[in-house]
């Protein structure tokens, strides 16, 4: 079975500019949830969409947003980039009430 | 909200050993606890999970313990292998269950990187 994947596995970008994020969650699962790593520290939740709908957004500016398709993909979009926008970005989906299922990740560099 | 802590941030052992990671929680509405596990290049993976009806799960050589009156709760790995090298987080939902949706709200412990030196 296919697992979660992200796309692109790698990005750079230069300070200012845009970036979307995308992923495709196991089949069946509604719930895509999206979390930033930075190097040595634990991902950090960003959003939760749940059919279609946010369920939950975590301490990021307004920079950071994100929306989810009618087949439950979904995208990460960051504007106006910062150099500490730099990190792995992580997308998990999960069925309702039960584990979540991590991607590997786009590893964004912003330069 | 939920804050994690989670210690050591590093471990080394040798192979055949036992490893013990633990980590603490403040909400005590929490009710669900996994461990992932992150090799480098990927992301986390499950490699199991409690939750707040039972006092400890085992998988094999992997087992959790959770104490929720102290608010804590413990990885042990037994028989280690130099494969078991990574880092391995803890984690513990956002609040009470909302709809069931509250399981994609995580908050991570900072990690623990484990070596299983042969």
């Amino acid at each position: 079975d296919a697992g979660v994947t992200q796309s692109p596995t790698h990005l750079i970008k230069t300070r200012g500019q845009h970036v979307t994020l995308r992923c495709s969650p196991i089949s069946g699962h509604k719930s895509v949830s999206w979390y930033q790593q930075v190097l040595g520290q634990g991902p950090q939740f960003i959003f939760q969409y749940y059919e279609k709908e946010e369920r939950g957004r975590g301490n990021f500016p307004d920079r950071f947003s994100a929306r989810q398709f009618p087949n439950y993909s979904s995208e990460l979009n960051v504007n106006a980039l910062l150099l500490g926008d730099s990190a792995l970005y992580l997308c998990a989906s999960s069925y309702l009430n039960s584990p979540l299922h991590f991607g590997n990740g786009t590893r964004l560099t912003v330069t | 909200g939920e804050n994690v802590e989670q210690h050591p941030s590093t471990l080394s052992v040798q192979e055949g050993d036992s490893a013990v990671i633990k980590c603490t929680y403040s909400d005590s509405a929490s009710n669900y606890f996994p461990w992932y596990k992150q090799e480098l290049g990927k992301g986390p993976q499950l490699i199991i999970d409690i939750r707040s009806n039972v006092g400890e799960k085992k998988d094999q050589r992997i087992a959790v313990t959770l104490n929720k009156t102290a608010k804590h709760f413990s990885l042990h790995i037994t028989e280690t292998q130099p494969e078991d090298s990574a880092v391995y987080f803890c984690a513990a939902p956002e609040g009470a269950n909302a709809g069931g949706t509250s399981y994609g709200k995580l908050t991570f412990g900072q990690g623990t990187i484990l070596t299983v030196h042969p």
